[in-house]
Parts: structure tokens; C-alpha cells; sequence
């Protein structure tokens, strides 16, 4: 079957780094997605990788292997506005979104 | 976990036809679905969100007229999108909640391709 892991909840303190793991078994691979979800509102986008390595957007970095099935999504400098859900979404090769459960990040001061 | 199907998967059609999109809940009860529009690279677009048995509340800018949402039960929405044009091809994902936003569990999506 077709999944995607990562953890339910993490805690990081203001100021601090954190990574998001996300692991993934799909059949073929069309690219991966991290979404942030604040309570209340509809997710909104944050990156997509279609080839190994390191994307760097501001303060939010993603990273794939694809040979690994893994990926991570790392927030620098967090601020308490960073605390929400954030998921991580794999197209497979029928174009399909295979949805993790997200992880609940809180940002303590 | 929570499992939230889609029909169909993908679906090509004729400008000016109508297309039916089913949304269902698989192992669990929604008393909320939701209905987003994705477009490459970009984030979600909520178009409205249907709560069973009661009329669909549309996020601004959605015509409720061209995209009619039906929650006729706990574990089914559709979605039509009516007299179908090219602009309207996009992916189609809808999500089933259990109480808000924070529990809601996403569908693989629906491709549409209008010729």
C-alpha cells in the first residue's frame, strides 16, 4: 500500500531549528509537497521537490531523496507565528495526492 | 487512520458538458467536507465548505451556480462543475472533517481536463 509518515506532534522553543521528517512509500513519484495549516484556515503552500536535494525558501528549507523515500522540512529562526500543522503530500504516478496526517508544531517562547 | 476517497481520479471532458466529482468519507462519519481547487505550485484554494444536510457556504469569488456541492450524507459530498470550460481544468481535492480544520483528512484529488 501507499503511505506517508511523519510525526504526529512536535514542541521547539522560539528563536531555535526544527525538522519535520516525512518518509514515504508510494507507487512511482511525481513530486513531494509541504503544506502549513494554521487552525482555522485552509493550507496554504510551502514547497515542492521533484529532484534530490535542498530547496531553500526564506527561513524554510525542504529536502529529498527520493532513493531514500524520506524528506524534511526544516523552519529556522521559528517564530510563535510558525505553530500549526504541516503536512507533507506525495504525487504518485497517476497523479494523485497521497496525504501525510500532518504534524502539529508548537513553538513555546 | 482516517480514509477519504475520490471519483473519479481523473476525468477529461467536452467544453459545455457538466462533471460530477464524489467526495466520500471511507471509516468515518464528516459532518464537515470541504472542496479545494489546486493549482501547480500553488496553495490550496477552498472553495466551499458543506455541511451535511445544509446548504454549502462558498468562499468569495466561487459561483455557487457553476460549482454545485451536494452533502446529501455523513459520508458523501460531490462536487459538480457545470457547463465545463477550459479554464475550469484544474485538480480538485476535497477533505472530510470531524469538527474543524484541524481534523480534516484529504482526498488524493480529482484531475479535470476540459477540451
Amino acid at each position: 500500500g501507499q503511505n506517508i509518515d511523519q510525526p504526529t506532534e512536535m514542541t521547539a522553543t522560539e528563536g531555535a531549528i526544527v525538522q519535520i521528517n516525512c518518509t514515504y512509500q508510494t507507487s512511482g513519484f511525481n513530486g513531494l509537497f509541504w503544506y502549513q495549516q494554521h487552525a482555522g484556515e485552509a493550507p496554504t503552500f510551502l514547497s515542492y521537490n521533484v529532484l534530490d536535494g535542498l530547496e531553500e525558501k526564506g527561513r524554510f528549507s525542504s529536502f529529498l531523496s527520493r532513493s531514500k523515500g524520506y524528506s524534511y522540512l526544516l523552519l529556522k529562526e521559528l517564530q510563535m507565528k510558525d505553530s500549526a500543522s504541516y503536512l507533507c503530500a506525495v504525487m504518485d504516478s497517476n497523479y494523485q495526492l497521497i496525504w501525510g496526517a500532518g504534524t502539529k508544531l508548537i513553538i513555546k517562547p | 487512520g482516517a480514509v477519504v476517497s475520490q471519483h473519479p481520479s481523473r476525468v477529461i471532458c467536452k467544453s459545455g458538458t457538466s462533471v460530477k466529482i464524489e467526495c466520500r468519507s471511507l471509516d468515518f462519519q464528516a459532518t464537515t467536507m470541504f472542496w479545494y481547487r489546486q493549482f501547480p505550485k500553488k496553495s490550496l484554494m477552498l472553495m466551499a465548505t458543506s455541511n451535511e444536510g445544509s446548504k454549502a457556504t462558498y468562499e468569495q469569488g466561487v459561483e455557487k451556480d457553476k460549482f454545485l456541492i451536494n452533502h446529501a450524507s455523513l459520508t458523501l459530498s460531490t462536487l459538480t462543475v457545470t457547463s465545463a470550460h477550459p479554464e475550469d481544468s484544474s485538480f480538485y481535492i476535497c477533505s472530510a472533517g470531524l469538527a474543524d480544520y484541524n481534523e480534516q483528512f484529504f482526498g488524493p484529488g480529482t484531475r479535470l481536463t476540459v477540451l
